[in-house]
């Protein structure tokens, strides 16, 4: 059984829609991270999540850590949102970086 | 322009042939990684450095081999490619072990 795991492995919305995507994990974790992989290839750190609840822009990244969950959001989806997204955990006492989810394939339609 | 580069961004190569893939940032960050991302597999790791001249395995070591002589600099090197290290590889950094992670572009590796 994977350590991270992302649902679901597919979206495709409609532009304007309210996206939801989950990652649970089994294992103690020091952070939780959501990355956006882009279309060409290239991965950029959306949010680093210990507690609670953070917001850029349209975006907002939830965690429970009791629950061993969290939630990305997006708010009034675009196309340009279209990408992979992933979550990502630091294991507690580890010193090695991350531990990938398999990502989400997000596809906003016009 | 803060940043993480990796050179080459597209590699094709025969097996046995010695590579390698540098990574380097300007941002001083002490933490470096190497990832490789395959179908189905999604990322994982195959070394990190916390600092210069600390490295240490990860997920998927065998095969490849790293250097940190330079804070900036985190090589990657393959000493004798196979066909089932063609992968895209990603090369990240962090100021702080637990701190945002910044990604290079990737390198798309085939091996022959």
């Amino acid at each position: 059984k994977n350590e991270v795991e992302q649902s679901p492995q597919n979206l495709t919305a409609q532009e304007g829609e309210f996206i939801t995507i989950n990652c649970s994990y089994s294992v103690g974790i020091s952070a939780l991270h959501w990355l956006q992989q882009h279309p060409g290839g290239g991965i950029v750190s959306l949010f680093m999540l210990s507690s609670g609840k953070k917001k850029h822009g349209r975006l907002i990244a939830t965690i429970n850590i009791q629950e061993k969950h969290s939630s990305l959001h997006i708010t009034a989806s675009h196309p340009r949102d279209s990408a992979v997204y992933i979550c990502a955990v630091r294991l507690s006492g580890s010193a090695r970086q991350l531990t990938f989810g398999s990502g989400t394939q997000l596809t906003v339609l016009p | 322009e803060a940043q993480v580069t990796q050179n080459p961004r597209y590699l094709i190569t025969v097996t046995g042939k010695k590579l390698t893939v540098t990574c380097s940032q300007n941002m001083n960050h002490e933490y470096m990684s190497w990832y490789r991302q395959d179908p189905g597999l999604g990322l994982r790791q195959i070394y990190y450095s916390m600092n210069v001249e600390v490295t240490d395995k990860g997920d998927v070591p065998e095969g490849y081999k790293v250097s940190r002589k330079e804070k900036r600099n985190f090589p990657l090197i393959l000493e004798s490619p196979s066909p089932n290290q063609t992968s895209l590889y990603f090369c990240a950094s962090s100021l702080i072990l637990a701190g945002e992670q910044f990604f290079g572009p990737g390198t798309r590796l085939t091996v022959l």
